[in-house]
């Protein structure tokens, strides 16, 4: 069973850094073909993609959002972390990791539940 | 920038067909795009519905489908049912590691 769930603060002041920790079971990001990804949607808006690593450690961004992203792995502890600098409150939303699959074009297949962040001093 | 359009929202009785569509701002969705498609209920995590166009994950009944119709990536829902209430959301993948979602799409079933 594939299994993702995203954790972090639910909380940020403005200006500050986000790190989110997505772990995932069911599955390794060291077999070829796979990613993981993180999405995030704003309160009754729709969703927006940011990031996405995949198992060779290539590493692709959201052109919007590139200079605030960072995005990493840790294979051995099945994570996939996202860091987002300069937050502001507009970036208050629902952030889900997901994973794909290359080779099936299978994108975000697997979701995570979700976890709500919000930006406020 | 790219942008994909949906319907805002669209409306069908039980027991309908409905067809959502997601297009480019400019050009032509194809295969070679990939389009995926997802459902989202209030409160939830969105939920695979197709993939690669017309490759329905795992689960998912077969009353969903998806294909290009004219310029646009579409999911047809045949004798629809009250649960598929919901928002659908399509992503394209427009090639060197980016993937833009639509606006989404709010279906009544009513």
């Amino acid at each position: 069973q594939i299994t993702l769930k995203e954790s972090g603060p639910t909380l940020v002041k403005p200006t500050q850094t986000l790190t989110l920790t997505c772990t995932f079971s069911g599955f390794s990001l060291s077999t070829s073909g796979v990613s993981v990804g993180w999405i995030r949607q704003p309160p009754g808006k729709a969703l927006e993609y940011l990031a996405l690593i995949y198992w060779d450690d290539d590493k692709r961004y959201s052109p919007s959002l590139k200079s605030r992203l960072t995005i990493t792995k840790d294979t051995s502890r099945n994570q996939v972390v996202l860091t987002m600098t300069n937050m502001d409150p507009v970036d208050t939303a629902t952030y889900y990791c997901a994973r794909s699959i290359l080779g099936m074009r299978l994108w975000f297949g697997n979701w995570g539940q979700g976890t709500l962040v919000t930006v406020s001093s | 920038q790219t942008v994909v359009t949906q319907e805002p929202s669209f409306s069908v009785s039980p027991g309908g067909t409905v067809t959502l569509t997601c297009g480019l701002s400019s050009g032509t969705v194809s295969t070679s795009y990939s389009p995926s498609w997802y459902q989202q209920t209030p409160g939830q995590a969105p939920r695979t519905l197709i993939y690669n166009t017309n490759a329905r994950s795992s689960g998912v009944p077969d009353r969903f489908s998806g294909s290009i119709l004219g310029n646009k990536a579409a999911l047809t829902i045949t004798g629809a049912q009250a649960d598929d209430e919901s928002d659908y959301y399509c992503v394209i993948y427009m090639g060197s590691g980016l993937w833009v979602f639509g606006g989404g799409t709010k279906l009544t079933v009513l």
